[in-house]
C-alpha cells in the first residue's frame, strides 16, 4: 500500500515555464487536495476535489489548474511559473476524516 | 476570521525531558482538532484527533488535551527522544466541510 505518491520530489523551473506535479493515491479516497507550505505560514489550500470529475478552488488557486479524471490521480498544473510559486507542495487524500499526505515536491522558480 | 495559533514557534529540549506545545484556535463551527508531526523533508503524519466531546487523547508518549470552552489544545510529549525532533502542526476542522485550518507549527529540537 503506497498511500499518496508525489512526483517529482524536486524541480527547478524558469519563470514562464509550465509543468505538472503528479499525485496518485491507492486508498480509494474520494477527497484529494493540494497544499503549499511556505516558511512561517501554515499549509494553504490551493485546489481540492471531492470525487472524480469534481474540483474546486481553495485559498490560493491563482496560477494553478487541476483536474480529476480518476479517483486515483489529481495532478496540479502550473500554467506559467512565477518566483512567487517557489514553495513545497503537498498532495493529500482523505476518506472523510483526516489526511494522508504525500512526501512533497520542492519547487524552485528562478 | 478562522485562525489557529501555535506557541512556541520553536523549542529546544534535552533528551528525556518532557515538553508541552500549545494551540489556540478561533474556528467556528468546530468539528475536530488534530495534531500532526512533520519530519524535515516529509509530509505531515497524524498523531491524534479529538472531537468536541473529547478532553484527552494519547498516542504512545504523545498526549493531546482539548478545552473546547477556551478553544485551547496542548500536545504533551513525555520522555522525549531524538526522533521527536520535528515540526508539530495543529489543525482544526470547521464543522460539516473539508475546511481545515492549519497552524504554522512548533519546531521542536531534541538534543542528546
Amino acid at each position: 500500500n503506497a498511500g499518496v505518491t508525489q512526483t517529482p520530489k524536486f524541480q527547478v523551473l524558469k519563470t514562464g515555464q509550465s509543468m505538472t506535479l503528479q499525485c496518485a493515491q491507492d486508498m480509494n479516497h474520494e477527497y484529494m487536495s493540494w497544499y503549499r507550505q511556505d516558511p512561517g505560514m501554515g499549509l494553504r489550500l490551493i485546489h481540492y476535489s471531492v470525487g472524480a470529475g469534481i474540483t474546486d478552488q481553495g485559498e490560493v488557486p491563482n496560477g494553478y489548474n487541476v483536474s480529476r479524471s480518476t479517483t486515483e490521480d489529481f495532478p496540479l498544473r502550473l500554467l506559467s511559473a512565477a518566483p512567487s510559486q517557489t514553495s513545497v507542495y503537498f498532495c493529500a487524500s482523505s476518506p472523510g476524516r483526516g489526511y494522508t499526505f504525500g512526501s512533497g515536491t520542492r519547487l524552485t522558480v528562478v | 476570521k478562522n485562525q489557529v495559533e501555535q506557541s512556541p514557534q520553536s523549542l529546544i529540549i534535552l533528551e528525556g525531558k518532557n515538553c508541552t506545545l500549545q494551540c489556540n484556535y478561533t474556528v467556528s463551527p468546530f468539528s475536530n482538532l488534530r495534531w500532526y508531526k512533520q519530519d524535515t523533508g516529509r509530509g505531515p503524519v497524524s498523531l491524534t484527533i479529538m472531537t468536541f466531546s473529547e478532553n484527552t487523547k494519547s498516542n504512545g508518549r504523545y498526549t493531546a488535551t482539548l478545552d473546547a470552552d477556551t478553544k485551547q489544545s496542548s500536545l504533551h510529549i513525555t520522555a522525549s527522544q531524538l526522533s521527536d525532533s520535528a515540526s508539530y502542526i495543529c489543525v482544526v476542522s470547521a464543522g460539516g466541510t473539508y475546511k481545515y485550518i492549519f497552524g504554522t507549527g512548533t519546531r521542536l529540537k531534541v538534543l542528546a
